[in-house]
């Protein structure tokens, strides 16, 4: 079966760079997806990338795809207090045609000043 | 340009009782999933609809069904609550149901079932 795991938190200078990894099972994921969740709100798309990528930037944001372990990562460069929130990694399985997403537990990023 | 809306924001129910989610799709899109958060949990994929039919569904019981609309807006009825079916449950709509299609989440209903 499909698994998506996450570490549960990560704590973080203002200023320094966050690093937060993420590993999957399923061989057959085809896009993988990096979102934010602020307290009381619903997810945002941070970025994604297609399985057959090695990285993808966008502004601060990196994101590394090792297919071979299966491991996913997202680089925050220059993190910010408005960065704290919780990050779900998020993996997209092809079955039958069909698209059905599974989340990780999130990793929840803490930025002290 | 409203985003993904759902309604209501909270809600209380007792055990054995039915409840109805509902959702308004961003401007211009046309397909509508449904998730539950648990507390301390990652999303779980509940159903997703598109053009008015449930074209997947995640590993949820019968007792989850939904609708959408003709202007692409949607339900989620639960029957037969149970204690465990309290949650955020969380809307997304996107352009097609595609995996590359970009999600945009509303921002939940938190249910409790007492």
């Amino acid at each position: 079966g499909e698994d998506v795991e996450q570490s549960l938190f990560l704590s973080v200078r203002e200023g320094d760079s966050s690093v937060i990894n993420c590993t999957y099972t399923d061989s057959s994921s085809t896009y993988l997806y990096w979102y934010k969740q602020e307290p009381g709100a619903g997810l945002q798309l941070l970025t994604y990338i297609f399985s057959n990528m090695d990285m993808k930037q966008d502004q601060r944001l990196t994101v590394l795809l090792n297919k071979k372990d299966k491991h996913l990562s997202l680089r925050i460069a220059d993190t910010q207090t408005g960065d704290s929130a919780i990050y779900f990694c998020a993996e997209t399985q092809v079955s039958g045609g069909s698209y059905i997403p599974t989340f990780g537990r999130g990793t929840s990023l803490i930025v002290h000043p | 340009d409203a985003g993904v809306t759902q309604s209501p924001t909270h809600l209380i129910k007792t055990r054995g009782q039915q409840v109805t989610l509902r959702c308004s799709p961003k401007s211009g899109h046309d397909t509508v999933s449904w998730y539950q958060q648990a507390l301390g949990q990652g999303p779980q994929f509940i159903f997703q609809y598109y053009e008015e039919e449930e074209r997947q569904r995640g590993n949820f019981p019968d007792r989850f069904s939904g609708h959408q609309f003709p202007n692409y807006s949607s339900e989620l009825n639960v029957n037969a609550l149970l204690l465990g079916d309290s949650a955020l449950y969380l809307c997304a709509s996107s352009l097609g149901w595609a995996g590359q299609a970009e999600q945009y989440f509303g921002p939940g209903t938190r249910l409790t079932v007492t």
